[in-house]
């Protein structure tokens, strides 16, 4: 079965510049993650969602970021503008709704903000 | 809240010897606990993951984890390395009714020399 599929592979932008991450999940699999892994540290989870509902974005920082997966399966994360500090990798996830701890990632997407 | 500490950021084994990654973890709540690797330029993959049946867990390519309630404890072995384990190893919680949002660890980086 395909995998979780991402793009870009790799982005650099300059800071207060926009920048948008595309995610295809899994085929079936209702819930979608991103996360946000700076370079050191363990993933965060940004925002998590149900199909096409959110279920978490306590993490989010919304005055910059934002997402959508309008038609319950592709995703998309923007930010804009972009600081320094949002140099990371962005990883997508995906899972069944009842196997929240099982989930399947992306290879990721990594930003560098100059 | 909720947390896991992985008590080693690196660890370096000889080739054909054990492996012992640690992780302790804070919790009200018998907590469900995973295990992850990240290889190089790769998605994050599910190795175990314990959910309150056997203490001992079996994971993929030979990996297992003890769940120790009395050490607040979910440590990660494997009988003896083998050079494809080098990689990024995450200790990972599901806080007690919050869904699908993984606590990760710091994060164990463990190399394997031949």
């Amino acid at each position: 079965e395909a995998g979780v599929a991402q793009s870009p592979r790799y982005k650099i932008i300059e800071k207060r510049q926009s920048v948008a991450f595309w995610c295809n999940p899994i085929s079936g699999h209702a819930t979608l993650y991103w996360y946000q892994q700076i370079l050191g540290q363990g993933p965060k989870l940004l925002i998590q969602f149900q199909n096409n509902g959110v279920v978490d974005d306590s993490q989010l920082p919304k005055d910059r970021f934002s997402a959508e997966r309008l038609k319950g399966v592709d995703s998309t994360l923007k930010i804009q503008p972009a600081k320094l500090e949002d140099s990371a990798v962005y990883l997508c996830a995906s899972s069944f709704p009842d196997r929240v701890g099982e989930q399947y990632f992306g290879p990721g997407t990594r930003l560098t903000v100059t | 809240a909720q947390s896991v500490t992985q008590l080693d950021s690196h660890v370096s084994v000889s080739e054909g010897t054990p492996v012992l990654l640690r992780c302790n973890y804070s919790s009200s709540y018998s907590p469900s606990l995973f295990w992850y690797v990240q290889h190089p330029n790769k998605g994050l993959q599910l190795l175990l993951k314990y959910t309150s049946a056997a203490t001992l867990v079996k994971g993929i390519n030979g990996f297992e984890a003890e769940f120790k309630k009395s050490e607040t404890s979910f440590h990660l072995t494997k009988p003896s390395a083998h050079m494809s384990d080098a990689a990024e190893y995450f200790c990972v919680v599901i806080p007690y009714n919050q869904g699908g949002k993984l606590i990760f660890g710091q994060g164990t980086e463990l190399s394997v020399k031949p």
